[in-house]
């Protein structure tokens, strides 16, 4: 089981480039990193899934170094209706769930976007 | 459109009744989840399913119950309901590309 450390909280403003790090030292080889956003009263919702190096999508950029030891989520431009709980999770993607561990939601980071 | 559906959104019920939330999903996914979370707190997996016919406990102890037989119907029960279950439960399936959604049943026991 790869347990992640993301941040409890954190705060911009409006427009700023937000990075999000998590880490995840004891990430296994057939592991992905996911990474979800939810809102009060709904749930958590994709942004992006990578392996390695970097992944682009029109939402947001997951930064993942070599060592797989970390990674970051990119949020660029934030406006105030990204103010959510952000996720990471790691795990193996063929086998989701239960006590394997591969799909466990931590705390989450809360972003707070300011005007 | 493929999708994933959670019914009633909001519930509000007195102690020892029996109540099932019902979960669907239109996407064809094999594998489906319910998840316990209560406000502000994490998301706690109680139960999830592989298929039909395949249910397991999840990492959160939970009285409630579930059933497949359905690849799309994944629903679950509570058997006399209690204030202690009172929290938002959240129904997702998933592919390769992580976990979809639903947008969650709010249980209230009075």
């Amino acid at each position: 089981l790869a347990k992640t450390t993301q941040p409890i909280s954190m705060d911009s403003y409006e427009g700023q480039e937000v990075n999000i790090t998590c880490s995840h030292n004891n990430i296994a080889t057939n592991d992905y990193i996911t990474w979800y956003q939810q809102f009060p009263s709904q749930g958590p919702r994709f942004i992006i899934q990578g392996y390695k190096t970097k992944v682009t999508n029109e939402v947001a950029s997951l930064f993942i170094p070599a060592d797989r030891k970390s990674s970051t989520l990119s949020l660029p431009r934030v406006s105030l209706s990204d103010t959510a709980v952000y996720y990471c999770l790691v795990g193996d993607i063929s086998n989701y769930g239960g006590s394997q561990g591969n799909l466990i939601f931590g705390k989450g980071t809360k972003l707070s976007v300011k005007p | 459109e493929a999708d994933i559906y959670q019914t009633p959104r909001y519930l509000v019920i007195g102690t020892g009744k029996k109540i099932t939330l019902e979960c669907s999903q239109t996407m064809g996914h094999d594998k489906m989840y319910w998840y316990q979370q209560d406000p502000g707190m994490e998301l706690h997996l109680i139960h999830y399913s592989y298929g039909v016919n395949s249910t397991e406990k999840g990492d959160l102890s939970s009285e409630s119950t579930v059933s497949r037989i359905r690849t799309e119907h994944f629903p679950l029960t509570l058997e006399s309901a209690r204030p202690s279950h009172t929290s938002q439960y959240l129904c997702a399936s998933s592919a390769s590309l992580g976990q979809f959604f639903g947008p969650g049943t709010r249980l209230t026991v009075l």
